[in-house]
């Protein structure tokens, strides 16, 4: 069975804090996505990498960046938590133009 | 304005009933994606498509390149249908996705 795996389900933080969000797939895939799902919002892009050490921009990636150092591998970093980073986070692979294959999600609660 | 607009955002429906979902999108696609989200649960990708239909079991999804539009269609609904139905679509040649803000689908029996 395909997997792609968060590390939290649910994950309670301090504002300022430095917060990692860990994500790893076993099926070889090049594309990993993070996103995040608000409320009325939808999913939106925060980054994704097409290949191990690169990774580009989405649309909302102010305050976040990115780690890719091995394939399967694909972290998220808050480098100073905010109230407003509080969210579902999602994090998702795909091979190609393929289908998506999504984490369970983590619920990040920043206080 | 979106680029993926879905509608209706909320739909209620009695158990056995014929339920369509719309998706139209502004942008020029390579591929339309449909996805479903369980209350508390992962997302699960149901149909990618680039043109005509596809069939999995109760699920029909549907795809009008000039038109700009898709349907899912969901036959003989069931309670366990009750999700958040997404649709999303590549632009170009990109891998990463454009989400519609989805449909919230409830079956009562």
């Amino acid at each position: 069975d395909v997997k792609v795996t968060q590390s939290s389900r649910y994950l309670v933080k301090r504002t300022g804090e430095k917060v990692f969000l860990e994500c790893v797939q076993d099926m070889d895939h090049e594309n990993m996505f993070w996103y995040r799902q608000d409320p009325g919002l939808g999913l939106r892009l925060i980054y994704f990498s097409y290949d191990v050490k690169m990774k580009e921009k989405g649309d909302i990636p102010e305050g976040y960046s990115v780690s890719r150092e091995k394939k399967e591998r694909f972290s998220l970093i808050l480098e100073s938590a905010s109230t407003n980073q509080t969210s579902m986070y999602l994090c998702a692979s795909s091979f190609g133009l393929g289908k998506l294959f999504f984490g369970s999600g983590t619920q990040l609660s920043v206080l | 304005k979106n680029e993926v607009e879905q509608s209706p955002q909320n739909l209620t429906a009695q158990e056995g009933e014929f339920i369509t979902i719309n998706c139209s999108y502004s942008v020029g696609i390579s591929a339309l994606h449909w996805l479903q989200q369980h209350p508390g649960g992962g997302i699960v990708s149901l149909f990618m498509l680039s043109s005509g239909k596809k069939k999995h079991g109760r699920l029909i999804a549907t795809i009008n390149i000039q038109e700009k539009h898709s349907s899912l269609h969901i036959t003989a609904s069931h309670p366990r249908d009750s999700a958040v139905y997404i649709c999303a679509v590549n632009t170009g040649t990109a891998s990463k996705l454009t989400f519609g803000t989805g449909t919230r689908l409830q079956v009562t029996l």
